[in-house]
């Protein structure tokens, strides 16, 4: 498979646990982007990354909320003292360089936090 | 603060018919616009894109318009498919130096009847 995959597919947790959703991205692309898709909504950004650095985490809601990618290839997003309005799905979207190129999405985490 | 705003939830169409999904956006800044299809269980696959110095872009069966003054866009699907059944998002990015966030409507839920 030459897609972005993600894991878990799903992931449910109890209010105030921590987790962390895993992206792979597709082989040699630099870029690589979190959203997060609420029930009814489009997909809201959260991080982007090109290679190992964090270009622009404006969109992460809070402090609660960190994401890592240290080789410049898999990225995982850690989520801590988790609530309940943290449930939605995480897309993760890898692109080539970035910018204007086209994001490849992966089929998503759905996160459920009882 | 929605800034790009599908304001049909859903739409449905006759197989072999005209399909028109609607978009509309906030931020004059907005300077490169794209579509989204997206099946269930799985994520966004990007469609057609147009950037601001055009008003159309047209690939096969889809065409995408942006009228820059009404802050409008539009994807037109002729004709349409079953298999074009899916939700349709539309998504908004304010310029290649101002970051690689990209603003995402909450998707128009299109069905093609046979």
């Amino acid at each position: 498979g030459a897609g972005v995959s993600q894991t878990p597919s799903n992931k449910v947790t109890e209010k105030g646990k921590y987790v962390e959703l895993r992206c792979d991205p597709i082989s040699g692309h630099t870029a690589l982007y979190w959203y997060r898709q609420s029930l009814g909504q489009g997909p809201e950004f959260l991080i982007y990354f090109q290679g190992t650095g964090a270009a622009d985490d404006s969109g992460l809601p809070n402090d609660r909320f960190f994401a890592v990618r240290p080789e410049g290839s898999v990225s995982t997003l850690k989520i801590q003292r988790t609530e309940r309005g943290d449930s939605a799905v995480y897309l993760c979207a890898s692109s080539l360089v970035g910018g204007y190129n086209e994001q490849f999405f992966g089929p998503g985490t759905r996160l459920t936090v009882l | 603060d929605q800034q790009v705003k599908q304001n049909s939830p859903s739409l449905s169409v006759q197989e072999g018919r005209i399909s028109i999904l609607n978009c509309d956006y906030t931020n004059s800044m907005f300077d490169y616009f794209l579509w989204y299809k997206k099946y269930p269980a799985e994520g966004p696959t990007f469609l057609i894109s147009i950037s601001s110095i055009k008003d159309k872009n047209e690939d096969g069966r889809f065409t995408v318009f942006l009228n820059k003054s009404a802050k409008h866009l539009s994807l037109h699907i002729v004709p349409s498919q079953p298999g074009d059944s899916a939700v349709y998002f539309c998504a908004a990015s304010p310029g290649k130096n101002t970051g690689n966030q990209f603003y995402f409507g909450t998707g128009t839920s299109l069905t093609v009847i046979p």
